[in-house]
């Protein structure tokens, strides 16, 4: 069965400070891997998606996440935080051939100025 | 603006009510979804509908029953709800399995 772990329920950061949001994952095939962002009052909004290719992963808003198959991680990443990235992170997990897909229980991050 | 639009965005009613929320998307997706968002737990698959046929019915509660009439609407009737069906639905599409979903911003329903 497939499964997806966040392991951190908050996240705090500085302003202008490199961020990590941590993500574990477990699927029998090869997965395809997303994150997600959730605003107050607002749907989950999609940031990037890893389905095969290069571990490293670049989406929307200056953030990356890189894909590690042998510690089946999948860490969202920005290089330099901004405090409207304060918001609800998303890891999720689909198995090839299906329409399922697992979210993780969603870390909170927190960018202080 | 997301191309998923969910009505009403919130929805108060009473355990003996009827209602239904619905969800539509004008992104030319042949799959949808649902899926309630409590608390303090994480968000849960209720179903999938795909080409309009339902897909994936994570045992939910008859209470709950869902309408896909074609491919750009989906429903999600309720009866006789419990206050623990309290949450944040949601709605989302997608093209196919391996595409990202895009989410509407929701029902707030509230169980009285």
């Amino acid at each position: 069965a497939q499964s997806v772990a966040q392991p951190e329920d908050q996240v705090n950061v500085a302003e202008g400070n490199p961020l990590t949001v941590k993500c574990t994952y477990s699927v029998s095939g090869n997965p395809y891997l997303f994150w997600y962002v959730q605003y107050p009052n607002r749907g989950l909004q999609f940031l990037l998606k890893y389905i095969t290719g290069d571990n490293l992963v670049k989406g929307s808003y200056g953030f990356e996440a890189e894909f590690n198959k042998s510690q089946t991680s999948f860490h969202l990443k920005k290089p330099s935080a901004l405090v409207s990235d304060s918001a609800l992170y998303f890891c999720a997990v689909r198995e090839t051939g299906g329409f399922k897909t697992i979210f993780g229980a969603g870390t909170r991050l927190f960018v202080k100025a | 603006e997301t191309g998923v639009t969910q009505t009403p965005r919130h929805l108060v009613m009473g355990m003996t009510n009827k209602k239904s929320l619905k969800c539509e998307q004008h992104l030319g997706h042949n799959a949808m979804y649902w899926y309630k968002q409590s608390a303090k737990k994480p968000l849960e698959l209720m179903f999938v509908y795909s080409l309009e046929e339902r897909v994936e019915n994570n045992s939910v509660p008859s209470r709950f029953s869902p309408e896909c009439p074609n491919s750009s609407h989906l429903f999600l009737h309720l009866h006789t709800l419990q206050p623990e069906d309290s949450a944040l639905y949601l709605c989302a599409s997608s093209q196919d399995e391996g595409q990202p979903q895009h989410f509407g911003d929701g029902t707030r329903l509230s169980i009285l």
